[in-house]
C-alpha cells in the first residue's frame, strides 16, 4: 500500500504570496493532521481533521487554514507568507485521531 | 500536556546497545508515552508505544517504571542506519501528537 503522499516536495514562494501544500493519506485512512518543522525543532501542530470537520487547532495565525475532502485528501493553505513561515511541512493520516499516525515526506516550503 | 525532558544529543559505536531516556514528571493518568524516529528531510515515524512496564517490537524496547515519571527507549545493536532524531512524546490518546527538540543519535563506526 501507498504511504502518505504529499506535493509539491519543494517550493520555493515570495514574501505576501500565498501556497497551498495538498496531502493524501494512506487509503482507509480518515483523520489528517498537518505540522511544521522548522530546522533544528521538533514538528509543531497545526491543524488535525476528522471525516472533514476540523477536530483540533494548533497556536498558528489565521493565515494558516486547511481543509478535508470527501475522499479525506487534505490542503493547507497559507496566506500573506512570512520569510517565518519557511520549514518543512509535513501531513500525517491515521484510521482515527487516537490512533497511530502515519508521516508523509513534507514539502519543503522556502519564503524568500 | 505533559513535557517531556531528553538529551540533546548521544553518541555510540556500532553494535551497541543504546538507551535514551525522557523525564515526564507531570505526566497523567491517561497518557501514553510514543516514541518516534525522523530521518533528515523524512517525516517522523512511529516506533514503539507503551502505558506501563515493558513493551517490546521487533524494532525497540520501551522500558516504563512504577510511578510513570520518565522512560527508556533501548535500541539493540545499533547500526550506522539508526542515526536519526528520536521524539519522547506524552499525551492522551485523543490530543494531537506534541514534540520537543529530540534526541540526536550519532552512530559511529
Amino acid at each position: 500500500d501507498a504511504g502518505v503522499t504529499q506535493s509539491p516536495t519543494h517550493l520555493i514562494k515570495t514574501r505576501g504570496q500565498h501556497v497551498t501544500l495538498r496531502c493524501s493519506p494512506i487509503s482507509g485512512h480518515k483523520s489528517v493532521s498537518w505540522y511544521q518543522q522548522v530546522l533544528g525543532q521538533g514538528p509543531q501542530f497545526i491543524f488535525q481533521y476528522y471525516e472533514k470537520e476540523e477536530r483540533g487547532r494548533g497556536n498558528f495565525p489565521d493565515r494558516f487554514s486547511a481543509r478535508q475532502f470527501p475522499n479525506y485528501s487534505s490542503e493547507l493553505n497559507v496566506n500573506a507568507l512570512l520569510l517565518g513561515d519557511s520549514a518543512l511541512y509535513l501531513c500525517a493520516s491515521s484510521l482515527h485521531p487516537s490512533y497511530e499516525q502515519y508521516f508523509g515526506p513534507g514539502t519543503r516550503l522556502t519564503v524568500t | 500536556l505533559a513535557k517531556t525532558t531528553q538529551p540533546i544529543s548521544m553518541d555510540s559505536y556500532e553494535g551497541q546497545e543504546v538507551n535514551i531516556t525522557c523525564s515526564h514528571n507531570n505526566i497523567a493518568t491517561n497518557d501514553y508515552i510514543t516514541w518516534y524516529q525522523q530521518f533528515p528531510s523524512q517525516g517522523p515515524r512511529f516506533i514503539i508505544q507503551g502505558y506501563k512496564t515493558k513493551v517490546t517490537n521487533e524494532v525497540a524496547s520501551l522500558f516504563i517504571p512504577a510511578d510513570r515519571k520518565s522512560s527508556t527507549l533501548s535500541l539493540p545493536r545499533v547500526s550506522l542506519s539508526d542515526t536519526a532524531v528520536y521524539y519522547c512524546l506524552v499525551g492522551d490518546r485523543n490530543t494531537p501528537l506534541v514534540f520537543g527538540k529530540g534526541t540526536r543519535l550519532s552512530v559511529i563506526a
